[in-house]
């Protein structure tokens, strides 16, 4: 059984172009959770997303920013126009339920962002 | 603002002794916290939790103390192995969201 997929791995972009990160949960897990770390700080929250429903998006900026996950295929968190203040790790999480809890998610490798 | 502090951000210990990581928070209507490990290239693993409703939970040779007036954890991993080389971060739910800190490299010395 595969675990969290995401690619890809790493990520380089420059000033005003558009950044796409990819999240595959594991098999049966219709939850997806995406974690940004900037450098020297926490995982912190972006959004929360059942298939084809965003259900929590409070931690993610309100521009240029979206994330889908749609009925096929994977999870995608897209960035608009991207800044150097984006570069940072992104990761994605997954859960076969709703989850307060951060022990029944399951942790991706991450997207490491850099923007030039 | 960052609700869950960890402190040190290195710490190393020689193989066989006892490792004890600290963390610290702000928000008392969390009520529930957890451990992760994190390898590099790998994403964050679930170590071991506690709710705020006990004081200490016990995992093998992992233990996560609580002290809720402090507002304080604690995980101690005792012996401490080379394998267990990694960043701990340490995170807190309050039911809706987690907030994680900002982790603690440990390295165990052979």
């Amino acid at each position: 059984n595969a675990g969290v997929m995401q690619n890809p791995r790493h990520l380089v972009r420059r000033r005003g172009q558009e950044a796409r990160l990819r999240c595959s949960p594991m098999k049966g897990h219709s939850h997806v959770y995406w974690y940004r770390q900037l450098p020297e700080e926490g995982l912190k929250f972006m959004v929360y997303l059942q298939k084809e429903n965003i259900i929590d998006e409070s931690g993610m900026p309100k521009e240029r920013f979206s994330a889908e996950f749609p009925k096929e295929g994977p999870s995608i968190l897209r960035i608009q126009q991207v800044v150097r203040g984006d570069s940072a790790a992104y990761f994605c999480a997954s859960s076969t339920k709703p989850s307060p809890r951060s022990d029944e998610q399951f942790f991706g490798p991450g997207t490491r962002l850099t923007v030039l | 603002d960052q609700q869950v502090k960890q402190n040190s951000p290195s710490l190393s210990v020689q193989e066989g002794r006892i490792s004890i990581l600290n963390c610290d928070y702000t928000n008392s209507m969390f009520d529930y916290f957890l451990w992760y490990k994190k390898y590099p290239a790998e994403g964050p693993t679930f170590l071991i939790s506690i709710s705020s409703i006990k004081d200490k939970n016990e995992d093998g040779r992992f233990t996560v103390f609580l002290n809720k007036s402090a507002k304080h954890l604690s995980l101690h991993i005792v012996p401490s192995q080379p394998g267990d080389s990694a960043v701990y971060f340490c995170a807190a739910s309050n039911g809706n969201q987690f907030y994680f800190g900002t982790g603690t490299s440990l390295t165990v010395i052979p």
